[in-house]
């Protein structure tokens, strides 16, 4: 399973576009990148996955360049509520096990 | 979407007792659920792979005399903390995979384990 550098923190402010990137230099061809967010004791919520180029839903955005060796989420206009720790992980998820890093924890201020 | 739940949310032992946590696929199959150990401000450490008819595969480090898990059908897995011991106190945390048709994994909303 490839492993994954994310910053330890962010500060964003209401109504800011937040870009959270995240290295993973020993990604395998099958590996998928996929995102997900974190609330105090709360169990982790899948925001977005990917292989390659661009992908969007109704929440985020997740850019990934030809090598795959980074990706990028962006968040339009966070608000209050999207302080949470953002997870990047990386695997074939064909069993499903998820090794989870460090993780990157957004402060969002008014 | 799918649901993972967990039972109970949050449960407090004495020194030496055992506890036991539920995680629940509500409306999909799940041949293979895992559950996770959780610090505060630290990440997920996964524990084990809970594997339906068969012996759970436990992580390097993990004592599995001591985290017992049983996946007795494809919609549930238990995780029980036996002789708890004050530095078992955490949050426990349960995913699974839907069996087909999809590749994202479900997280269960997280037990707190508090021993006294």
């Amino acid at each position: 399973l490839a492993k994954t550098t994310q910053p330890i923190s962010m500060d964003s402010y209401e109504g800011q576009e937040v870009n959270i990137t995240c290295s993973h230099n020993n990604i395998a061809t099958n590996d998928y990148i996929t995102w997900y967010q974190q609330f105090p004791s709360q169990g982790p919520r899948f925001i977005i996955q990917g292989y390659k180029t661009k992908v969007t839903n109704e929440v985020a955005s997740l850019f990934i360049p030809a090598d795959r060796k980074s990706s990028t989420l962006s968040l339009p206009r966070v608000s209050l509520s999207d302080t949470a720790v953002y997870y990047c992980l990386v695997g074939t998820q064909e069993g499903g096990k998820l090794i989870f890093g460090q993780g990157t924890e957004l402060s969002v201020k008014p | 979407g799918a649901v993972v739940s967990q039972h109970p949310s949050r449960v407090i032992c004495k020194s030496g007792t055992s506890v036991k946590i539920e995680c629940r696929s509500l409306d999909f199959q799940a041949t293979t659920m895992f559950w996770y150990r959780q610090f505060p401000k630290q990440s997920l450490m996964l524990m084990a792979t809970s594997n339906e008819g068969s012996k759970a595969t436990y992580e390097q480090g993990v004592e599995k005399d001591k985290f017992l898990i049983n996946h007795a059908s494809l919609t549930l897995s238990t995780l029980t903390v036996t002789s708890a011991h004050p530095e078992d106190s955490s949050f426990y945390i349960c995913s699974a995979k839907q069996g087909s048709g999809g590749n994202t994994i479900y997280f269960g909303e997280g037990s707190w384990l508090t021993v006294v």
